[in-house]
């Protein structure tokens, strides 16, 4: 099956900074999302992006579909960006199943 | 509801004892899935339903594994006969159409068994 490849596995910034966190895949998605789980465990959709750029204020995600790979950019971070960051992406072409990475845990100190 | 409910929130289960673990997606909702996710490990697809039809079961680890949404709304997964291996986050999500394009996620059932 699609295998989903995230880096860094952990990341710490001090409030303010910016980062950039990656997906590779490793064939071609019809589906890719990113995702945030907060620390009480619920996950929370931020993009639907299987190609192109998206900017949802402090957040933005660029996917390159031809090159396999997808990244999030967190600017001006904020002590509740605390959490772990997932990408997912669709499963053998399915519209239902997706395969997500073993996520970007971020931890923001102020 | 306004999201999707989960409950019990967290359930310490002995060894070979039965657990249900209830799912109250968002109203209107077409399809529902369930998720496994153990610790620091991303979630795994269990299964999914369209309505009341159970599409794909694949991800079910065993037989042990049962899930039912028999009036197309509120969704029930048991497991059987408890190992500790079994022991995770459950995840239940819905979205308003046949597809995952924007999807829904609950707080999850947190299953120990010891």
């Amino acid at each position: 099956g699609i295998q989903v490849e995230q880096s860094p596995p952990d990341l710490i910034l001090q409030e303010g900074a910016n980062s950039t966190l990656r997906c590779n895949f490793s064939d071609s998605v019809n589906n890719l999302q990113w995702f945030h789980q907060n620390p009480w465990g619920q996950l929370i959709n931020l993009f639907y992006i299987p190609s192109g750029t998206k900017q949802n204020g402090r957040l933005s995600a660029t996917t390159v579909a031809t090159e396999r790979y997808s990244l999030l950019y967190i600017s001006s971070s904020q002590t509740t960006d605390s959490g772990v960051y997932f990408c997912a992406v669709d499963s053998g072409g399915s519209n239902y199943k997706l395969t997500f990475g073993k996520g970007t845990l971020l931890t923001v100190n102020p | 509801g306004a999201g999707v409910s989960q409950s019990p929130r967290y359930k310490v289960a002995k060894r070979g004892q039965d657990v249900a673990l209830r799912c109250d997606p968002i109203s209107g909702h077409v399809s529902l899935f369930w998720y496994q996710q153990a610790l620091g490990q991303g979630p795994e697809f269990l299964t999914y339903f369209q309505n009341e039809a159970q599409l794909d079961k694949s991800g079910l680890p065993s037989d042990r594994f049962f899930a039912e949404r028999p009036e197309g709304s509120v969704s029930t997964l048991k497991i059987q006969r408890t190992q500790q291996e079994d022991s995770a986050v459950y995840l239940c999500a819905s979205s308003q159409g046949p597809g995952v394009h924007t999807i829904y996620f609950g707080e999850g059932s947190w299953l120990t068994v010891v």
